[in-house]
């Protein structure tokens, strides 16, 4: 199985700053990477599929990049929505596997 | 709109078996494939396997193999997760999730998400 390593594991952040989380790949995924936000007792809702394309209604401070093995989701200017926990998912290979994901939390 | 519906909390003992259901609405149930994904307390998450609701095939994660069967019920617009020979460690919130390809993929993103069902597996 490919393994997804999500870094950090918690990032302390102040409304307004821009946060960069990480997130990389045991082996080559080319550009099938999806990023999750998760707020507690809620299901993740997809933001970015294919590395780096935004879903409809997801706001444009979220961007992603990357390929191969090596991925980040960007924040812009944090809003106080943006406070949650998120996933990276590889969906190259069977099992699609998850990262344990990065708690974005309020410095 | 689109939505999930899952069935609600459960509670079993190890060994027993849990059977969940997704009732989809909102799209035409076929042209989607519908997946399991599940959340232990405090974890990550992981896919547990997919189906595709015309015809019934279905993709198990290797490693439920054996424990593990979905079906699917075009009728009611349906997929069921049934699970098998619990223990502790299948305590999660489970998942059901459509995948974004529409008459496709296998191993997909999910683009709209249940609300989860608790099972919890305990003596």
């Amino acid at each position: 199985d490919i393994q997804m390593t999500q870094l950090p594991s918690t990032l302390s952040a102040s409304v307004g700053d821009r946060v960069t989380l990480t997130c990389r790949a045991s082996q080559s995924i080319s550009r099938r990477l999806a990023w999750y936000q998760q707020k507690p007792g809620k299901a993740p809702r997809l933001l970015i599929d294919e590395a780096s394309r935004l879903e409809s209604g997801v706001p444009s401070r979220f961007s992603g990049s990357g390929s191969g093995t090596e991925f980040t989701l960007t924040i812009t200017s944090l809003q106080p929505d943006d406070f949650a926990t998120y996933h990276c998912q590889q969906y190259d290979s069977n099992p699609s596997t998850f990262g344990q994901g990065t708690k974005l939390e309020i410095k | 709109q689109v939505q999930l519906v899952q069935s609600g909390a459960e509670a079993k003992k190890p060994g027993a078996s849990v059977k969940g259901s997704c009732e989809a609405s909102g799209y035409i149930f076929t042209t989607y494939h519908l997946h399991w994904v599940r959340q232990a307390p405090g974890q990550g998450l992981e896919w547990l396997g997919t189906i595709n609701p015309k015809g019934g095939s279905t993709l198990y994660a290797e490693r439920f193999q054996g424990r593990l069967t979905m079906t699917s019920d075009t009728s009611t617009s349906t997929v069921y997760m049934e699970l098998s020979s619990l223990r502790s460690e299948d305590t999660a919130m489970y998942y059901c999730a459509r995948g974004v390809s529409l008459f496709g993929a296998t191993i997909d993103p999910f683009d709209m998400w249940g609300q989860g069902t608790m099972v919890t597996v305990s003596s």
